[in-house]
């Protein structure tokens, strides 16, 4: 899972597979925020969840939130090639920062 | 489609030299930031503007400074660059409003800094 001084996770899956990368935080949250990078590209958000919601689906995307854990998960259902990314997790606390988990690098293969 | 547009994309400097970075962002947003990326892909906020208001600043070196000649525009100078500064420098948007909590951040592709 990402978070903290942790190095950057990499998870590496067959094309068709299901993964699910997690992610743990520290402080309060009112939502959190999951971006994919592509090489060479800023992060983008794919889904983003609120702290009174468990579960949003978004396509093949299925965010989950249990903030009395403080952890979020992001499932991927299917994974196909074009999922290869870099994919972080953020927290904001409605303050006038998002701050970013260290990110999971998926490698999806065919 | 990117709607916020940095430039240049990549920058070789050497140390000690002064450097200038450009973000512009056309989705009428209020908020715009500056973070940095380092080889593990950490991203570290550094600077948020809300309305070229400085209302983000981060534990940087003084060396770096924002500048914001309105809120479109977001421009980072870094005086005297360091090896450590070699990074990729990210600017991003945000049309945050007061205490709302999506705080979506829509980014540029970047700007790559190499230190030699």
């Amino acid at each position: 899972s990402q978070w903290g001084e942790e190095n950057l996770q990499a998870l590496s899956i067959q094309e068709g597979e299901d993964v699910t990368m997690n992610c743990s935080y520290k402080t309060y949250t009112t939502v959190v925020h999951w971006y994919r990078q592509d090489s060479g590209r800023g992060p983008a958000l794919i889904i983003l969840i609120r702290s009174n919601e468990r579960e949003k689906r978004s396509g093949r995307l299925r965010a989950t939130l249990d903030t009395s854990s403080q952890s979020s998960s992001l499932s991927i259902t299917a994974a196909q090639c074009e999922d290869t990314a870099v994919y972080f997790c953020a927290t904001d606390s409605n303050t006038d920062k998002v701050v970013f988990g260290t990110g999971t690098r998926l490698q999806v293969s065919p | 489609e990117t709607a916020v547009f940095q430039t240049p994309n990549y920058h070789v400097t050497q140390v000690g030299n002064e450097v200038s970075f450009n973000c512009k962002q056309t989705l009428g947003h209020d908020t715009m930031y500056w973070y940095k990326q380092d080889s593990k892909k950490l991203l570290k906020i550094m600077f948020s503007y809300n309305n070229k208001q400085l209302i983000v600043n981060e534990t940087v070196p003084r060396r770096f400074s924002p500048q914001s000649s309105d809120k479109a525009h977001l421009n980072l100078r870094i005086k005297s660059v360091e090896p450590e500064d070699s990074a990729v420098y990210l600017c991003a948007s945000s049309p945050r409003t007061g205490g709302s909590s999506q705080n979506t951040l829509y980014f540029g592709a970047g700007t790559r800094l190499s230190v030699l």
